[in-house]
C-alpha cells in the first residue's frame, strides 16, 4: 500500500462546470476525511466518513459540494455549478482510528476560471 | 474556523540551529499533532502528543503541551536545509477525530 491516492492532481474547469475528484484511501483505513486549503491557510475540514457512513459535514460544504464513499472504500468529491472561489487545493486524508494521526494525499488543485 | 494559532508566522534560521514554534488552541483537545507540508504537496504527520501527556520526542523533533495554558510547541533541533516547509499544529476534537489547523508557520533553514 503506498499511502492515499488522489486524482486527478490539478484539474482547471470554466466557471459553471461541474468536477469530480477521486481519493483512494490507505485500504485499514474506515476514517477518510476531505479539506480544502487556500493559499497561505490551513486545511480547513470539509467532510467525514466512518465505512461508507457519511458522519460530519462541514457548513463550508454548500449544496453544491456532495461526497460519497460508496462500500466504504475509495470517496469522491462532486462540486457543480463551479464558482471561482472554489479555486483551491483539495485534500483527502485517512486515519486507521482515535489518536493514529492522519495520512494526507498529495492534494487535487481545482483552477476555476 | 481554525482553532491553532501559530507563533511566529514565519521563521528564518541557519542550517545546524534550533528552530521553535508554538502553537495556541481555545478548546479542550482529545491530542494535539504536528504536520509539514512542502510546497504544493499534501500534509507530513510530524508527531502526536496526547493531552494527559506533557513531553514527547521523535529523533529531531521535541513537543510540548501545556493544557492549562493551551499552547504547544515543537522544537527541531540541529535543523537541515530539507527541513525548510511549512509547519501546521492541528487539534484534535470529539469521537469523529475531527482535526482543526493554525494558519501555519514556514520556516526557512539556510545552508
Amino acid at each position: 500500500d503506498t499511502g492515499v491516492s488522489q486524482n486527478p492532481r490539478h484539474k482547471i474547469t470554466k466557471r459553471g462546470q461541474n468536477v469530480t475528484f477521486r481519493c483512494d484511501p490507505i485500504s485499514e483505513h474506515n476514517r477518510l476525511y476531505w479539506y480544502r486549503q487556500t493559499l497561505g491557510q490551513g486545511p480547513e475540514f470539509l467532510t467525514y466518513f466512518q465505512n461508507e457512513a457519511q458522519l460530519e459535514k462541514s457548513r463550508l460544504l454548500s449544496d453544491r459540494f456532495s461526497a460519497e464513499r460508496p462500500k466504504g472504500s475509495f470517496s469522491t468529491l462532486e462540486i457543480q455549478r463551479t464558482e471561482q472561489g472554489d479555486s483551491a487545493m483539495y485534500l483527502c486524508a485517512s486515519s486507521l482510528a482515535l489518536f493514529y494521526g492522519y495520512t494526507f494525499g498529495s492534494g487535487t488543485r481545482l483552477t476555476v476560471v | 474556523s481554525q482553532q491553532g494559532e501559530e507563533d511566529p508566522q514565519a521563521l528564518s534560521i541557519q542550517e545546524g540551529e534550533n528552530a521553535t514554534m508554538n502553537c495556541s488552541y481555545k478548546t479542550s483537545i482529545n491530542n494535539l499533532q504536528w504536520y509539514r507540508q512542502n510546497s504544493g504537496r499534501g500534509l507530513v504527520h510530524l508527531i502526536l502528543i496526547r493531552s494527559n501527556e506533557r513531553e514527547k520526542h521523535s529523533g529531531r523533533l521535541r513537543v510540548t503541551l501545556d493544557t492549562s495554558k493551551k499552547s504547544s510547541s515543537l522544537l527541531i533541533t540541529a535543523s537541515r536545509a530539507a527541513d525548510t516547509a511549512s509547519y501546521f499544529c492541528a487539534t484534535e476534537t470529539g469521537a469523529n477525530s475531527k482535526l482543526t489547523f493554525g494558519k501555519g508557520i514556514t520556516l526557512s533553514v539556510r545552508p
